[in-house]
């Protein structure tokens, strides 16, 4: 598609509950990025994704995240046992290229996950 | 990475011109200046991007100083559209962008 595509938009869940996020990157675009917006303006990187590779995962809590994405699927940001700081905006992005600091990333809607 | 720094919030009138600075003293010289904006509910946007000229787009303008220190996003005629919360962010890498506090843009009618 033209855009990002992220579902659900809204996800509740009580503490210690799994939550799987879904990202479809703009077609053609073979670069993903994961980002965790907590407060207002406070954004984290997560995960990229070159293809169904990891690019860099830097950002992500080893223990109870993981990110995948496969061919002919969407990707892919799972939590397990999901804790109360875990409630924030996840926001997919995806880009063309990645490598030259001239690359624009397209953002997706973002998944509102709230834990209880 | 370089870091930058933007006024938590400016305000504007509709249909006038806004310029939002971004100081940005420890960039490197191979450092590109983007600008990206979130408006309310939704993902960040891209907006414009330069290295050392002045930039020009549909969306806006880049002015970026001769010491490269400094930039502002010029907005020629605010719509209440506009507000948003724009981000100065320094990428010479072309992988994750590192977003700072941002600038929250406010229109008033």
């Amino acid at each position: 598609g033209e855009e990002v595509a992220q579902t659900p938009k809204h996800l509740v869940r009580g503490e210690g509950q799994k939550a799987k996020l879904y990202c479809a990157p703009i077609k053609g675009h073979s670069y993903v990025f994961w980002y965790q917006q907590v407060l207002k303006n406070e954004f984290k990187f997560l995960i990229s994704f070159q293809n169904e590779n990891v690019f860099d995962e830097t950002g992500m809590p080893k223990e109870r995240f993981s990110a995948k994405c496969l061919p002919n699927s969407p990707c892919s940001l799972e939590i397990q046992a999901t804790k109360l700081e875990d409630s924030a905006v996840y926001f997919c992005a995806s880009s063309l290229f990645m490598g030259s600091p001239t690359d624009t990333q397209y953002f997706g809607p973002g998944t509102r996950l709230t834990v209880l | 990475d370089a870091k930058t720094t933007q006024p938590n919030s400016m305000e504007s009138n509709e249909e006038e011109p806004v310029h939002l600075p971004c100081n940005h003293s420890t960039i490197s010289g191979t450092d590109y200046i983007h600008w990206y904006r979130q408006l309310p509910s939704q993902g960040p946007e891209y907006v414009i991007h330069g290295l050392t000229s002045n930039v020009n787009n549909r969306m806006a303008s880049l002015a970026i100083a001769e010491d490269r220190k400094s930039s502002t996003l010029i907005l020629h005629r605010a719509t209440l559209r506009d507000a948003a919360v724009y981000y100065c962010i320094l990428d010479n890498a072309g992988n994750m962008l590192t977003f700072g506090g941002g600038t929250r843009l406010m229109v008033k009618p």
